[in-house]
């Protein structure tokens, strides 16, 4: 089992809409959570960190959910500019070390 | 925001030449920077990681001798491609977390490297 997998998608959906992508991670001492998004041939780059709390940034919401190990981004009102892959980061704390781990990521394509 | 450049941003070379790609943190210093590679419609894979004075680790698969990382201070890491061959073609992506705000588990990424080798 992959430490972080996530639906490659493709989701396409209408301009409007909302839609969610989950996330879900394998090592429970998964430390700190974000939300990357990568366009076509440019680097990721950083959406939103996910806290306990869940927090919200205009459009897009992120959760997180410890007990079963999941993270779940929220994108409401979708625009064109969304169209993107949404790329699930953890980072575990191992005994002596951290280790960032990157999700496969998710394909959301926004139609007019 | 913090930002880290890369330089080249493209590059096309003859199979056999050595490829040096240079990952600077400009407004932050950088006392981790990572190296990924990323190939067509795939996701990101990590290389190795670089601590500012040590020698870097390497991911299981990644060859050291072939893919030489120096991060010689807390704002530059390298990565040299040594006999580049066809199949080292792909999308080379630093990125850097640490510095000033030493809680802060974000990694800022460069804009990546497009490595073309004929």
């Amino acid at each position: 089992r992959k430490e972080v997998e996530q639906d490659p998608g493709p989701f396409n959906v209408p301009e409007g809409a909302t839609v969610a992508f989950n996330c879900t991670y394998s090592n429970s001492a998964s430390q700190s959570f974000f939300w990357y998004r990568q366009d076509c041939r440019k680097e990721p780059k950083l959406l939103m960190s996910v806290y306990s709390s869940g927090n919200e940034d205009g459009r897009f919401t992120a959760q997180l959910n410890r007990a079963s190990q999941y993270i779940s981004l929220l994108i409401r009102d979708s625009k064109l500019s969304d169209s993107a892959t949404y790329l699930c980061v953890v980072n575990v704390m191992y005994s002596s070390a951290s280790k960032i781990i990157f999700g496969s990521g998710t394909r959301l394509s926004i139609r007019p | 925001g913090a930002v880290v450049s890369q330089h080249p941003s493209r590059v096309i070379c003859k199979s056999g030449t050595s490829v040096k790609i240079e990952c600077r943190s400009l407004d932050f210093q950088a006392t981790t920077m990572f190296w990924y590679r990323q190939f067509p419609k795939k996701s990101l894979m990590l290389m190795a990681t670089s601590n500012e004075g040590s020698k870097a680790t390497y991911e299981q698969g990644v060859e050291k001798d072939k893919f030489l990382i120096n991060h010689a201070s807390l704002t530059l890491s390298t990565l040299t491609v040594t006999s580049a061959h066809p199949e080292d073609s792909s999308f080379y992506i630093c990125s850097a977390r640490g510095g000033g705000r030493s809680t802060d588990d974000t990694q800022y990424f460069g804009p990546g490297t497009r490595l073309t080798v004929l």
